[in-house]
């Protein structure tokens, strides 16, 4: 089964600062999708980003970038010009495409963010 | 519009009532999902239906049953929950045959009295 691994639990970031939040996977698939969500604490859960595995180019949304490691299998966000709105639990997920899996999310942990002013 | 609605916000019950959530989307996806999910913890997949079928069940107990009336609503029935069961429900919709994202709605906090 795949696995999704987010090693930090908590993040934190100045007001206008960049920060970077990591992610890992595991899978023997070759085709799959990649989601950065956003849960603030209105636990709505908010699409971020997206990557798709075929692509090289790292996905972008405004202040929001992925740096897309296909071979190690990593998969880190980069929230730039940080704002007290960014604050949320981010969750990253692995989409499967094959089988009996297809369409499942695989969800990490999530990472805490907090936003200094 | 880009919407899941998920009717009630809040739900209280208790151990011996029957109660239903309901999720609604009009984006055209054939893809709907339930998800379980705890403070602070991921959420958990529940039940996929895809074109209307049960696609995924994750082994979810009997006291929760899914129905899916047409491509548009999902609804899940509610029935001698255990205090365990409190916890957001969240709702989500995709499409199928592509590879898109899920949309999610905003959650039904239920509390099992």
């Amino acid at each position: 089964a795949q696995t999704v691994t987010q090693s930090q639990p908590e993040m934190s970031v100045q007001e206008a600062e960049t920060v970077t939040l990591s992610c890992t996977y595991d899978t023997s698939e070759s085709d799959y999708y990649l989601f950065w969500y956003k849960q603030p604490p209105s636990r709505q859960m908010i699409l971020v980003i997206r990557q798709e595995a075929y692509k090289q180019q790292n996905a972008t949304e405004n202040r929001f970038s992925v740096n897309f490691q296909k071979a190690a299998k990593s998969f880190s966000l980069k929230i730039s010009d940080s704002q007290l709105g960014d604050a949320a639990m981010y969750f990253c997920a692995y989409r499967s495409e094959g089988g009996s899996t297809l369409g499942r999310l695989y969800f990490g942990r999530g990472t805490q963010l907090t936003v200094w002013p | 519009d880009t919407e899941v609605t998920q009717t009630p916000k809040h739900l209280v019950m208790g151990m011996t009532n029957k109660k239903s959530l309901k999720c609604e989307q009009h984006m055209g996806h054939r893809a709907m999902y339930w998800y379980k999910q705890k403070a602070k913890k991921p959420p958990e997949l529940m039940f996929v239906y895809s074109y209307e079928k049960l696609s995924i069940n994750e082994s979810v107990p009997s006291r929760f049953s899914p129905e899916c009336p047409n491509s548009s609503l999902l609804n899940l029935h509610l029935h001698a929950l255990q205090p365990e069961d409190s916890a957001l429900y969240l709702c989500a919709s995709s499409h199928w045959d592509t590879s898109y994202e899920q949309y999610f709605g905003p959650g039904t906090r239920l509390t099992v009295t």
